[in-house]
């Protein structure tokens, strides 16, 4: 059983277009995020949500909706995808409090835009 | 802005060795730290955190804290091909989020 998934693995897809990513996670956390890693492999937080409420709201442009339909799921909707969208979008579920930063990641959502 | 750092890399070392990898912090309330592990094309995996001054072990990895410093360090001992990955050292800055440094590519040689 996959722990944090998420789908598609792969996008490519032409500049303008919209898409989205899909996130499951079956830890029973109440936290869960979404992080942006770049072609240098920087990893930046973008979005931290807790039990459906949005905490973490990082300086991320406007055109990327997060939604959490409940705790267990977390999505991603990106409009008109610009050629510096293409990344890796992580998914990730863990803890909050004093083991805030003991994450668990899905496999990676690798967004191509041409 | 708080900030972790780390040496990109490459950090090359023989099979059997001690590698060493560092990390920086920039925010001296930071309690917590963490190490994680990353295979090309894979995702972050967690594999040491430290919320104390001194040494934690785990198998092959130590990792150091040294809040005073502001300087978090992994030990992997008897280095072995499988280590051979991205590792990423990451702070809370009790902000209710993870920073992450950029990462230090380890390889070892056989």
């Amino acid at each position: 059983d996959t722990a944090v998934s998420q789908t598609p693995k792969y996008l490519v897809t032409q500049m303008g277009n919209d898409k989205s990513i899909k996130c499951e996670q079956n830890l029973g956390h109440d936290t869960m995020y979404w992080y942006k890693q770049d072609s240098k492999k920087f990893l930046k937080i973008m979005f931290s949500y807790n039990n459906k409420e949005l905490i973490i709201n990082e300086t991320v442009p406007n055109r990327f909706s997060p939604k959490s339909p409940d705790k267990a799921h977390l999505n991603l909707h990106i409009n008109s995808l610009e050629l510096g969208d293409s990344a890796v979008y992580f998914c990730a579920s863990g803890a909050r409090g004093a083991n805030t930063g003991e994450l668990f990641f899905g496999e990676g959502s690798r967004l191509t835009v041409l | 802005q708080k900030e972790v750092e780390q040496n990109s890399g490459p950090l090359s070392v023989p099979e059997g060795a001690i590698a060493s990898l560092n990390c920086t912090y920039s925010d001296r309330v930071s309690q917590s730290f963490f190490w994680y592990r990353q295979y090309s094309g894979k995702s972050p995996e967690l594999i040491m955190s430290i919320y104390s001054n001194g040494d934690k072990e785990d198998g092959r990895f130590t990792a150091q804290l040294n809040k005073a410093s502001q300087y978090v360090s992994l030990l992997i001992r008897d280095s072995q091909p499988s280590d051979s990955a991205t590792y990423l050292c990451a702070a809370n800055f009790g902000n209710e989020k993870l920073t992450f440094g950029t990462g230090t590519r380890l390889t070892i040689i056989p």
